[in-house]
C-alpha cells in the first residue's frame, strides 16, 4: 500500500539559509499535518491543512510557512534557519471523513550548521 | 493544548517479560493512537483506539475515555520491541516511554 512520502530524507543547511520540505500524502487523503521532533523530544505539532486550507495551527515559528497544493501535496518552507531548527520533521496524512487516523512519513532530518 | 503524560519515561526489560505503558490526558480523548518509534526514527502505527480494547499479536491497548487514560500492553517482549512508544491525542504527542529489551 502507498505510504506518505517525504523528501528529501536528509538536508544540511547553513544558518540563515532557507529550506523547503515536501510531503506527498497517501492517495485520497485530504488532510496533511506537519510535526517537528527535536533531539530526545516528542514530536510537536506545527500546522495542518484540510482540502488545501489551513485547518489548525500549532507552534509553527513565523519564519516557517506551509501550504497544501491542488494535488494535496504539501510543502513546509523554512527561512532564516537557526541552529535550533535542526530536527526531524514529520508529515502525516489522514482522510477527514473517516476515522482521521494519521499515517506518518519517514521524516526529513534537517541539520543546520 | 492538551497535556499528555506518559509513564514510565524509561523501561528496561529482560526478553520475554511483559510490560504496561500508560498515557494520561488533561482533556478529552480524540482520535487516540499509539506509535512505536524505531531506532531509525520511523513512527510505526500500532493502534487507533479512541475507546475500548484492541489486540494485535503480542500487543494490546485499552482506552478509558471517561477517565482520560490509555494503556499499551506488551507481552513476551523481544529485542525488536526496543524504541520509544508514543501516544497521540489529536495533535498532541505524549512525553514518550523509552523501552530497552535486553537479551
Amino acid at each position: 500500500a502507498a505510504g506518505v512520502i517525504q523528501s528529501p530524507r536528509h538536508l544540511i543547511k547553513e544558518k540563515r539559509e532557507t529550506a523547503t520540505l515536501k510531503c506527498y500524502p497517501i492517495p485520497r487523503h485530504d488532510t496533511v499535518y506537519w510535526y517537528q521532533q527535536g533531539p530526545g523530544q516528542d514530536p510537536q505539532f506545527l500546522i495542518s491543512f484540510y482540502e488545501k486550507m489551513q485547518s489548525d495551527k500549532g507552534s509553527i515559528p513565523d519564519r516557517f510557512s506551509a501550504q497544501q497544493f491542488s494535488d494535496y501535496h504539501s510543502e513546509l518552507n523554512m527561512s532564516s534557519l537557526e541552529l535550533g531548527d535542526s530536527a526531524l520533521y514529520f508529515c502525516a496524512s489522514s482522510f477527514w471523513q473517516g476515522k482521521n487516523i494519521q499515517y506518518f512519513g519517514a521524516g526529513t532530518r534537517l541539520s543546520v550548521l | 493544548g492538551i497535556q499528555v503524560e506518559q509513564s514510565p519515561p524509561d523501561l528496561i526489560l529482560q526478553e520475554g517479560a511483559n510490560s504496561t505503558l500508560r498515557c494520561n490526558f488533561s482533556d478529552s480523548v480524540n482520535n487516540l493512537q499509539w506509535f512505536h518509534q524505531n531506532p531509525w526514527g520511523q513512527l510505526i502505527n500500532l493502534f487507533y483506539i479512541p475507546s475500548g480494547t484492541k489486540q494485535n499479536g503480542r500487543l494490546s491497548a485499552t482506552t478509558v475515555a471517561t477517565e482520560r487514560y490509555s494503556l499499551l500492553y506488551i507481552s513476551s517482549s523481544q529485542t525488536t520491541d526496543s524504541g520509544v512508544y508514543f501516544c497521540l491525542n489529536q495533535f498532541y504527542f505524549g512525553t514518550g516511554t523509552s523501552l530497552t529489551v535486553i537479551p
